[in-house]
């Protein structure tokens, strides 16, 4: 399956800790995405790392990517009660469009 | 720039009948994707137009179609629904430069369909 899988599938934290969500797949791979999803609506870009990056960054937000792998990390730094949320990762392999997995849902406690 | 629309938000319907869900992409995007989401499934890829053509199908019935016109604007079609199509349905709108291309995916906010 191309499908990317978000490990772990629930986490809650408290506010002002980091969250790390992990995602892996089994295909090679063009691209990787995160994105967040609030309760019942659409889901938003986050970050986009190409098969030849292996960190990028967006405010306290790092995504790593590690091919050899077939793995990649989204870290939430300094998490905040706005930051809960599910949280996908979706991957671009060859010409097919977004594999999304089944996402990683993120609580943090006031 | 006005972001990725959906209509109905939220739409109440019976077995057997028909439903048409309509997205506009942002201005610019040629690419729109379609995906239905529930608990169980997650998110699961329906289609792909670009420039009016399908580009790519996921693993769903005929009853599922769409279709995309000359201003990018998209319309997806379920005819003879069942109770397992209650569901969310998203729509994604991306600048695609070629045919080729999978970047960002705009998310439309999604219509909420109930099968009764």
């Amino acid at each position: 399956s191309q499908q990317g899988e978000e490990d772990p599938q629930a986490l809650s934290i408290q506010e002002g800790e980091n969250a790390t969500m992990n995602c892996s797949y089994k295909t090679s791979i063009n691209n990787l995405q995160w994105y967040r999803q609030n309760s019942g609506r659409g889901l938003v870009h986050l970050i986009l790392i190409r098969s030849n990056e292996r960190e990028k960054h967006s405010g306290r937000l790092r995504v790593t990517l590690d091919t050899s792998k077939k793995s990649s990390s989204l870290l939430i730094t300094a998490s905040r009660a706005a930051d809960t949320a599910s949280y996908f990762c979706a991957i671009i392999s060859g010409n097919t469009p977004l594999v999304f997995g089944k996402g990683t849902r993120l609580s943090v406690i006031a | 720039k006005a972001g990725v629309t959906q209509t109905p938000r939220y739409l109440i319907k019976t077995r057997g009948q028909q439903v048409t869900l309509s997205c506009s992409p942002i201005s610019g995007h040629r690419s729109v994707s379609w995906y239905q989401q529930t608990p169980g499934q997650g998110l699961q890829f329906l289609f792909e137009y670009f420039s009016e053509t399908q580009r790519n199908k996921g693993n769903f019935p005929g009853r599922f179609s769409g279709r995309q016109f000359s201003n990018s604007r998209s319309e997806m079609n379920v005819s003879t629904l069942e109770l397992g199509d209650s569901a969310l349905y998203l729509c994604a709108s991306s600048l695609a430069v070629n045919r080729g291309s999978y970047n960002e995916q705009f998310f439309g906010p999604g219509t909420r369909l109930t099968v009764l």
